[in-house]
């Protein structure tokens, strides 16, 4: 399965676009990356998914490069609402979630 | 927010009593699932569901069994509690199953403590 790697926290200002990386080096042709966030003491929630195309939903855009090594979640307008750890995730074929360690977002006044 | 309740959302236990969650939707999607999260591993799939009774063998599914005898509740089952299995423990749901239709929708959680 695919592996991803995140950076372990950032901070955002609020009302600023957050922009979280995600490298996916050895993807493969026909997996989707998704994302999802965890807020604390929550269940993790869906953000958004792609294949290879850019995606936009109300929550988040979906930025994937051409060779899909890599990818970007952009949050357009931050808010205090958004801190939370943000994962991204290759689906792999037998689709059974995993999450690692993710990236804490601290989004600030 | 996707119609999921778990059920107890806390729970302390002594070891090697048995302990039984819930999850219980409202959305009628074919695919449950059960998952703990510990720090430093992350979130791990337990065992899932594809249909009534039908159900399938996650990644740490030792020392735990589930049931589901109706589209709406999916049962986890620790036989004989162990303070290893102190966790908390997310169902999820999704309609599909397929690698690029694959959105889960997770519930609250369950908290549990094996003393």
């Amino acid at each position: 399965d695919a592996k991803t790697t995140q950076p372990t926290s950032m901070d955002c200002a609020e009302g600023r676009a957050a922009n979280l990386p995600c490298n996916h080096s050895t993807i493969s042709g026909n997996e989707y990356v998704y994302w999802y966030r965890q807020i604390h003491s929550q269940g993790p929630q869906y953000i958004i998914h792609g294949l290879k195309n850019n995606e936009t939903n109300e929550m988040a855009s979906l930025i994937i490069t051409e060779d899909r090594k890599s990818s970007t979640l952009i949050l357009p307008h931050a808010t205090l609402r958004d801190t939370a750890v943000y994962y991204c995730i290759v689906m792999p074929n037998d689709y059974k979630l995993s999450f690692g360690a993710g990236t804490t977002v601290t989004v600030r006044a | 927010d996707a119609g999921i309740t778990q059920s107890p959302r806390h729970k302390v236990t002594e070891t090697g009593t048995p302990v039984t969650l819930r999850c219980h939707q409202t959305e009628n999607h074919r695919y449950m699932y059960w998952y703990r999260q510990d720090p430093g591993h992350g979130l791990r799939l337990i065992h899932y569901s594809y249909g009534v009774k039908d159900t399938d063998k996650g990644e740490v599914s030792d020392g735990y069994s589930v049931s589901r005898s109706k589209t709406e509740d999916f049962l986890l089952t620790l036989e004989s509690a162990t303070s290893s299995q102190t966790s908390v423990y997310f169902c999820a749901i999704s309609q599909n199953r397929d690698s690029g239709d694959n959105e889960q929708f997770f519930g609250p959680g369950t908290r549990l403590t094996v003393l």
